[in-house]
C-alpha cells in the first residue's frame, strides 16, 4: 500500500528558532500533500494543501509566512515553522493524495520551548 | 463553510458490546465520507463512503452514509481492547481535491 514518512518524529526547540519537517511519499507520486495541525484533543485541522511545483494554498487564519510550505518534488514536501514559539507546539501530521484517497504520516510532535 | 459533527464525543464500554458512532456533515459539495482510526499516531484509513444505503464492511466495523440525511454511523461489534482509539469521520468536497474536513471524533476506550 501506500506509505507516507515524516521526519522527525519528535522535535524540541527553544522558542525563536526554526524547525523543518519533512513528508515523503516512498512509493508513490504525489501531486498533492496536505498538511494539518492537531492539538492535544482535538481534530485535525487543515493548514494547507501543497502542490509540486506551485505555492502551497492555505487556510484562513494560517500564516503563510510562519509556516512555509515547499513541495520541490513529487515525492516530498517539507513545512518549516519559522521563529517557533510555545503555542506553535503541536502534532504536525502531513497527507499525500494517491487518486481519489489520502494516506497520512506518523505525524511529528514539536514541543516549544 | 464544511462541517463535520460527530457524537458522541467519548464512550466507554465493556469488552464484546457494540457500539454505533455518529458523524452529520455539512458540505457544499460531496464527493466522500470517510472514517478513520487514530490511536497514537497519524490517523489510519477504515472506510470511504460515497453512495447512500450500501454498507462498507471490514472484519468487526461496519459503515453505512445516508446522503438524504446527512449522516453516517460506524459500527463496532464485538469491540475488543485494541479498538480503544479515537475515530474521526471526515467529509472530502469536489471543489479542491481530496480537501477533508474533520469532526472533533469520538473518543472509544473498551474495558475489560
Amino acid at each position: 500500500g501506500a506509505v507516507v514518512s515524516q521526519h522527525p518524529s519528535r522535535v524540541i526547540c527553544k522558542s525563536g528558532t526554526s524547525v523543518k519537517i519533512e513528508c515523503r511519499s516512498l512509493d508513490f507520486q504525489a501531486t498533492t500533500m496536505f498538511w494539518y495541525r492537531q492539538f492535544p484533543k482535538q481534530s485535525l485541522m487543515l493548514m494547507a494543501t501543497s502542490n509540486e511545483g506551485s505555492k502551497a494554498t492555505y487556510e484562513q487564519g494560517v500564516e503563510k509566512d510562519k509556516f512555509l510550505i515547499n513541495h520541490a518534488s513529487l515525492t516530498l514536501s517539507t513545512l518549516t515553522v519559522t521563529s517557533a514559539h510555545p503555542e506553535d507546539s503541536s502534532f504536525y501530521i502531513c497527507s499525500a493524495s494517491y487518486g481519489y484517497e489520502q494516506y497520512f504520516g506518523p505525524g511529528t510532535r514539536l514541543t516549544v520551548t | 463553510e464544511d462541517k463535520v459533527v460527530q457524537s458522541p464525543l467519548s464512550l466507554v464500554v465493556h469488552e464484546g458490546d457494540t457500539v454505533t458512532l455518529n458523524c452529520s456533515y455539512e458540505v457544499t459539495n460531496f464527493r466522500s465520507l470517510l472514517w478513520y482510526k487514530q490511536e497514537k499516531k497519524a490517523p489510519t484509513f477504515l472506510f470511504m463512503l460515497t453512495s447512500s444505503g450500501i454498507e462498507k464492511k471490514s472484519g468487526r466495523l461496519s459503515s453505512i452514509l445516508d446522503k438524504k440525511e446527512l449522516f453516517s454511523i460506524l459500527n463496532i461489534t464485538a469491540t475488543q481492547t485494541g479498538d480503544s482509539a479515537v475515530y474521526l469521520c471526515a467529509v472530502e468536497n469536489t471543489g479542491t481535491a481530496s480537501k477533508l474536513t474533520f469532526g472533533t471524533g469520538t473518543r472509544l476506550q473498551v474495558t475489560l
